[in-house]
């Protein structure tokens, strides 16, 4: 079983949607939980860090469930530009930050 | 403050040749680390340095490849003897301590024929 397990994609959806990635994760021992963000061939990029009481960023929503080991990143309003492949990472406890990467979900927005 | 730099961006290499992978952190960053990202697949973590010294090379294959970040110099992420199922991208990253944020530089892309 991977790490960290994502969502397949591709998700195609219209301007303006409101889409939905679900993330889980394995390990209890993980401590620190983000989204990042990559664009074709390049470095991905941090887009937020997780938390339990839940976080918001303009139009990103994101979610932590430690019980069931589950995040969540809600877009709303979708743009061209959110068009990327979003990364669910954690990190476990271990004393430095090994980030440990899901496999990525990719989101196609069209016009 | 400029950012974290890879070179060379894009590396073409034979099988059976060496390929050497630089990273310079941001300024004032003492903390690498380096990721190799497969094809259609997550980023995968190989090793953590500190200057001079290797913490955690547990992601990094045990015979061909070897990394460095010498007192003066980038890190240096080596591979010999290359095969096909070494073209990747790699990607470092740089932090000011083993516990902060880590900014990633834009790659080295590997294509060994």
């Amino acid at each position: 079983r991977k790490e960290v397990e994502q969502d397949p994609g591709p998700f195609n959806v219209p301007e303006g949607a409101t889409v939905a990635f679900n993330c889980t994760y394995s390990n209890s021992a993980s401590q620190s939980f983000f989204w990042y963000r990559q664009d074709c061939r390049k470095e991905p990029k941090l887009l937020m860090s997780v938390y339990s009481s839940g976080n918001e960023d303009g139009r990103f929503t994101a979610q932590l469930n430690r019980a069931s080991q589950y995040i969540s990143l809600l877009i709303r309003d979708s743009k061209l530009s959110d068009s990327a492949t979003y990364l669910c990472v954690v990190i476990v406890s271990g004393g430095y930050n090994k980030l440990i990467f899901g496999a990525g979900t990719r989101l196609a927005v069209h016009p | 403050n400029a950012g974290v730099m890879q070179n060379p961006r894009h590396l073409v290499r034979r099988r059976g040749q060496e390929a050497r992978l630089r990273c310079s952190p941001m300024k004032g960053h003492s903390h690498v680390y380096w990721y190799r990202q497969l094809p259609e697949e997550g980023l995968k973590f190989m090793v953590y340095l500190q200057k001079e010294n290797i913490i955690d090379e547990s992601g990094m294959p045990k015979e061909r490849f070897s990394a460095e970040f010498p007192k003066e110099g980038p890190s240096i992420l080596r591979i010999q003897q290359v095969v096909r199922g070494d073209s990747a991208a790699y990607f470092c990253a740089s932090s000011p301590s083993r516990d902060n944020e880590q900014f990633f530089g834009p790659g080295t892309r590997l294509t060994v024929l």
